[in-house]
């Protein structure tokens, strides 16, 4: 079963610029969580989705971040202007269900200059 | 508010002892209590859960404990190896799915 694949890698940027990541969930899976996690701390959590509905956006800066899950499959995230303090590995983890067990992707790392 | 605390930050063990990470948290409606090891640079892996209707769990060398009335759950690791070196997350969520992540316990075991 292929895990969560999420791109790119990596991604070095000026501060004022847009990006974004892609995520293909686990197939089956319609929870989808976007997190991000600084260095040395715990994932925090952005967004969560039940299939292509957002449940759970309390701690996305709405003001530069914006994410959508078209038809309840893949999802992006995307930051716009990127600022220097939005340095950090950004993960995504889908689950069958909300309270499932989580499976998470190998993140984005985003670098800002 | 949500909070998971976690200690300790760092711990070192020779190799064969056991280790043992411990987590406190606040949500009384917390149900689901995952662990992740991460190693560097690579991605949070599920490494053993249990729910709260369940006091006790073990998968192997790995087991976790968990006191509702104290709001308490632990991570056991006995007869480590050097690939048991990682940082380690305990995490808790109730029913919304939301994990809130402790602060990550540095594992470092000695050969």
């Amino acid at each position: 079963e292929a895990g969560v694949v999420q791109s790119p890698r990596y991604k070095i940027i000026e501060k004022k610029q847009p990006v974004a990541f892609w995520c293909n969930p686990i197939s089956g899976h319609n929870t989808l969580y976007w997190y991000r996690q600084n260095l040395g701390q715990g994932p925090e959590l952005l967004i969560r989705y039940e299939n292509e509905e957002a449940v759970d956006d309390s701690q996305l800066p709405k003001d530069r971040f914006s994410a959508e899950r078209l038809k309840g499959v893949d999802s992006t995230l995307k930051i716009q202007p990127a600022e220097l303090g939005d340095s950090a590995v950004y993960l995504c983890a889908s689950s069958l269900t909300s309270n499932q067990p989580q499976h998470f992707g190998d993140g984005t790392r985003l670098s800002i200059l | 508010g949500e909070n998971v605390e976690q200690h300790p930050s760092t711990l070192s063990v020779q190799e064969g002892d056991s280790a043992v990470i411990k987590c406190t948290y606040s949500d009384s409606a917390s149900n689901y209590f995952p662990w992740y090891k991460q190693e560097l640079g690579k991605r949070p892996q599920l490494i053993i859960d249990i729910r709260s209707n369940v006091g006790e769990k073990k998968d192997q060398r790995i087991a976790v404990t968990l006191n509702k009335t104290a709001k308490h759950f632990s991570l056991h690791i006995t007869e480590t190896q050097p690939e048991d070196s990682a940082v380690y997350f305990c995490a808790a969520s109730s029913n919304t799915g939301k994990l809130i992540f402790g602060q990550g316990t540095t594992l470092q075991v000695k050969p």
